[in-house]
């Protein structure tokens, strides 16, 4: 069965922190993976995904995660945190026209 | 500018009394979804359609039903709510062109609360 994991629950960083969050998966198909972010008040946005090719994918806002076949791995990126990259952020992985959300990880940027 | 849009935002309804939740999109997206997500949980996708192809979760309980009257408009019957569902119940849209790697576009949600 698909399934996607993520460790952290609750990360809290002081602004110009690096960070990187964990997301797991397991799938025995076409692999494909996704992170969404939830700004507070706002819906669900993409904020990167991996189909295939380079699996250091690159999405918005300086973001960027890294697809390891081998550790079935898909971990967040941000080299420098801002206040306003407080949010939720879903990983998530997808098969035919369907994803498997993560249970989310709470990331609060203190100023 | 809106793209996917749900009404309510917030909806109060009592124990065993249908619930009907409403999406629309200006997307023109073959693909909509409905989920489910409780407090500090995963989305938890109920069903989807594309087109009028009605594709529904195996564990999805009977008490959830869905209607897609035309592409733009998708809706959520609870017919007889329970405590146990209360919860934010997201619709989302995809293109459905792809069919792997899609985008999925969310609306902002509607928090249902069962008396």
């Amino acid at each position: 069965a698909q399934s996607v994991s993520q460790h952290n629950h609750h990360v809290i960083l002081s602004e110009a922190a690096s960070l990187e969050l964990g997301c797991n998966y397991s799938y025995g198909g076409t692999v494909n993976l996704f992170w969404y972010v939830q700004y507070p008040g706002q819906h669900l946005q993409l904020l990167l995904k991996y189909f295939s090719g380079d699996p250091l994918v690159k999405g918005i806002k300086g973001f960027e995660a890294e697809f390891i076949k081998s550790k079935f791995s898909f971990n967040l990126r941000k080299p420098s945190v801002q206040w306003s990259d407080t949010a939720e952020y879903f990983c998530a992985g997808g098969g035919y026209q369907k994803v498997t959300f993560g249970t989310g990880t709470k990331l609060q940027v203190i100023p | 500018d809106a793209m996917v849009i749900q009404n309510p935002r917030y909806q109060v309804t009592q124990f065993g009394k249908p619930v009907t939740l409403s999406c629309s999109q200006t997307l023109n997206h073959n693909v909509m979804y409905w989920y489910q997500q409780k407090s500090s949980q995963a989305p938890k996708l109920l069903f989807h359609y594309y087109d009028k192809d009605f594709n529904n979760e195996a564990d999805t309980p009977d008490n959830f039903q869905s209607r897609r009257p035309n592409t733009s408009f998708c809706f959520l019957d609870i017919r007889s709510p329970g405590l146990g569902d209360a919860a934010m119940y997201l619709c989302a849209t995809s293109r459905g062109s792809q069919g792997f790697g899609e985008t999925q576009y969310f609306g902002p949600g509607t928090r249902l609360l069962v008396l």
